[in-house]
């Protein structure tokens, strides 16, 4: 069954280095999102995107914030300086389509921030 | 705006048992879609059910039902003969059909005694 991947899995940095979490979404879906999960918090929306552009983003998708589509298999979220707060589980995510809800989710990239 | 209410921090249940994991959901928009995700410890979100909002039938899937009462804003899931298995963090989410974002609740922890 095709599945959303995320590499890494764990990705530990400095504050204020940047980073890139990378993701592979479904095959045939179109739309990708990103969210963030801070330890023991509730899962937050960060941004959609579709047909190469942000759709959609939240007050917490700030100008640090960046996604990517580089090529045709890959969705990228990078965070350009990091801080330590940006210390969470991101989750990538796929739809088939804007009017298809279901999204299907990867098993998160793990983000520690010293 | 969308809001997503899980009163249950924790619940316990007998493994074969049943449980009903509640969630109260509230919008403005006639057009949304309701879900449940399941995130054991490893930490990825699992889809487990969908219902949408015009959907006149509760929706199932294998052991999982959603219990949808509209009127009532509720979309509460129950899990028939838990496994120990089962064992995890569940979450309510919703998405209105204008918005690409998925809004989350706080999550309720199941544990399911052998």
């Amino acid at each position: 069954e095709p599945e959303v991947t995320q590499t890494p899995s764990h990705q530990v940095t400095q504050m204020g280095q940047e980073v890139i979490l990378r993701c592979v979404p479904i095959s045939n879906h179109l739309y990708f999102y990103w969210y963030r999960q801070i330890l023991g918090q509730k899962v937050e929306f960060l941004v959609s995107f579709y047909n190469n552009e942000i759709s959609e983003k939240s007050e917490i998708f700030d100008d640090q914030f960046s996604v990517e589509r580089p090529d045709g298999s890959n969705f990228t979220l990078k965070i350009r300086s990091t801080k330590l707060e940006d210390s969470a589980m991101y989750f990538c995510a796929s739809s088939l389509s804007g009017s298809s809800y279901t999204q299907y989710f990867g098993p998160g990239t793990r983000l520690t921030v010293l | 705006a969308q809001k997503i209410t899980q009163t249950q921090p924790g619940m316990f249940v007998q493994e074969k048992e049943a449980v009903t994991l509640d969630c109260t959901y509230d919008t403005s928009d006639p057009s949304y879609g309701l879900f449940w995700y399941k995130q054991p410890s490893s930490g990825e979100m699992i889809f487990l059910i969908y219902q949408g909002s015009y959907d006149q039938q509760n929706a199932t899937e294998g052991r999982y039902s959603l219990n949808f009462q509209k009127a009532r804003k509720s979309a509460n899931l129950v899990i028939s003969a838990s496994q120990l298995g089962d064992s995890a963090m569940y979450f309510c989410a919703m998405r209105e059909y204008n918005n690409n974002d998925m809004r989350f609740g706080a999550g309720t922890r199941l544990t399911v005694k052998p």
